[in-house]
């Protein structure tokens, strides 16, 4: 059973602050992850991506991999009351063709 | 405009009704994926398609039947809606590293 797990949340942080999302996942043979958005009623929206270990940056955000810990962090600085969304973490499986979805976290991002 | 679109977006349909919700993507992406989400359950993969012509289950395709006569479209077909359909249906295409999402559809099921 290929497995993606996240903490529901909700996980609620001050605006300016460091809102820090993780995801363990159980197969070892995922080589990529994936950050997704969700907002209330629309769907998901690809913000990052992450093939090897160690950090990624894109702007506010930085992606972390950690393949002998198999987890992953999303960090998102600066926290602005719009991050207020469902982040869902995603792992790749089958020979890259398939993804599986952890529940996802809730963030909100308080004024 | 280039992307992926799902239509209706809305649907509210009776019991034992057959409802057809379309996906159509101007990327040519091979990969194509059905998704339902509800509240407690996340992302559920319903069907996907490697390709016109291939097809195959996901984790929850009873009660759906999909086709891919064109790599653009992917139809899924609810051959016998029940109640229990009632969701958020999503379709997603997959380019060369990365999965996205149509808008979705709001299926009732009544």
């Amino acid at each position: 059973q290929k497995e993606v797990e996240q903490n529901s949340g909700p996980l609620s942080v001050p605006e300016g602050a460091i809102a820090s999302l993780n995801c363990t996942y159980s197969d070892r043979g995922s080589q990529s992850f994936f950050w997704y958005r969700q907002y209330s009623g629309k769907s998901p929206e690809l913000i990052m991506s992450i093939y090897s270990n160690g950090d990624k940056e894109d702007g506010r955000f930085t992606a972390q991999l950690n393949k002998a810990s198999q987890y992953v962090s999303l960090l998102i600085r600066d926290s602005q009351p719009s991050d207020s969304a469902t982040y869902l973490c995603a792992g790749v499986y089958n020979a890259g063709n398939m993804l599986t979805f952890g529940g996802g976290t809730r963030l909100m991002v308080k004024p | 405009d280039a992307g992926i679109t799902q239509s209706p977006r809305y649907k509210i349909t009776e019991t034992g009704r057959q409802v057809t919700l379309m996906c159509h993507q101007t990327w040519s992406h091979s990969y194509m994926f059905w998704y339902r989400q509800d509240l407690g359950h996340g992302l559920r993969l319903i069907y996907y398609s490697a390709a016109a012509d291939i097809t195959d289950k996901g984790e929850v395709p009873d009660g759906y039947v999909v086709s891919r006569s064109k790599t653009e479209n992917f139809p899924l077909t609810l051959e016998s809606a029940t109640r229990s359909q009632t969701s958020v249906y999503f379709c997603a295409s997959r380019g060369p590293y990365e999965q996205y999402f149509g808008p979705g559809t709001r299926l009732t099921v009544t």
